[in-house]
């Protein structure tokens, strides 16, 4: 069974500052690997997706992920954060859509930007 | 912009009543989602369709009822709903058979059951 672990549930970073939002995952075989973003009261927007070739990958925003197979980890990082990027993060696995998949959610992590 | 539009933005009813959520998207996508979500909880799946067919129920209360009339809409049918029902429901979609999963979400309906 597929699984994603967030490590982190909440972060406090100031703004301008660098940001990393840790994922792990478990999944048997080469998985599909997102990151969400949720503004209060909002739906979930998808920042950026792996599912094969350059591990390093862009999103939207200035976000970029980087998946490390070695260490089952998709970790999220952004250099420069700014307050609107405060939000609640989901990394999310997916399968492969055989007939309709089911993503598996982290529990998520909640960004707080500090002026 | 989102392409998954969800109505009503809000909804509150009581525990007798019955009222619908709709979602529409016109990406083509052939699954659509429901998603419950709680307060500082991930998205929790409810139902998928895919290619206008129930594919997956979530082992949902019955007082849960989607609806499928084509590929482009999908209801969900609330009747004797409890106060723990309250929550943001999310519609999403993606493409379906063949491809990665990714979700497209709706901004969610909040539902509050008095």
């Amino acid at each position: 069974a597929q699984s994603v672990t967030q490590p982190d549930i909440h972060i406090t970073v100031s703004e301008g500052a660098s940001l990393e939002l840790r994922c792990n995952y478990s999944y048997g075989a080469t998985p599909y690997l997102f990151w969400y973003v949720q503004s209060p009261g909002q739906g979930l927007q998808l920042l950026l997706k792996y599912f094969s070739g350059d591990t390093l990958v862009q999103g939207i925003k200035g976000f970029e992920a980087e998946f490390k197979r070695s260490q089952s980890s998709f970790n999220l990082r952004k250099p420069s954060v700014h307050w609107s990027d405060a939000a609640e993060y989901f990394c999310a696995v997916g399968a492969l859509n055989t007939n309709a998949g089911k993503s598996t959610f982290g529990d998520g992590t909640t960004l707080t930007v500090k002026p | 912009d989102t392409e998954v539009t969800q109505t009503p933005k809000h909804l509150v009813m009581g525990m007798t009543n019955k009222k619908s959520l709709k979602c529409e998207q016109h990406m083509g996508h052939r699954a659509m989602y429901w998603y419950k979500q709680k307060a500082k909880k991930p998205p929790e799946l409810m139902f998928v369709y895919s290619y206008e067919k129930l594919s997956i129920n979530e082992s949902v209360p019955s007082r849960f009822s989607p609806e499928c009339p084509n590929s482009s809409l999908l209801n969900l049918h609330l009747h004797a709903l409890q106060p723990e029902d309250s929550a943001l429901y999310l519609c999403a979609s993606s493409q379906g058979q063949g491809t990665t999963g990714e979700l497209f979400f709706g901004e969610g309906s909040r539902l509050t059951v008095l």
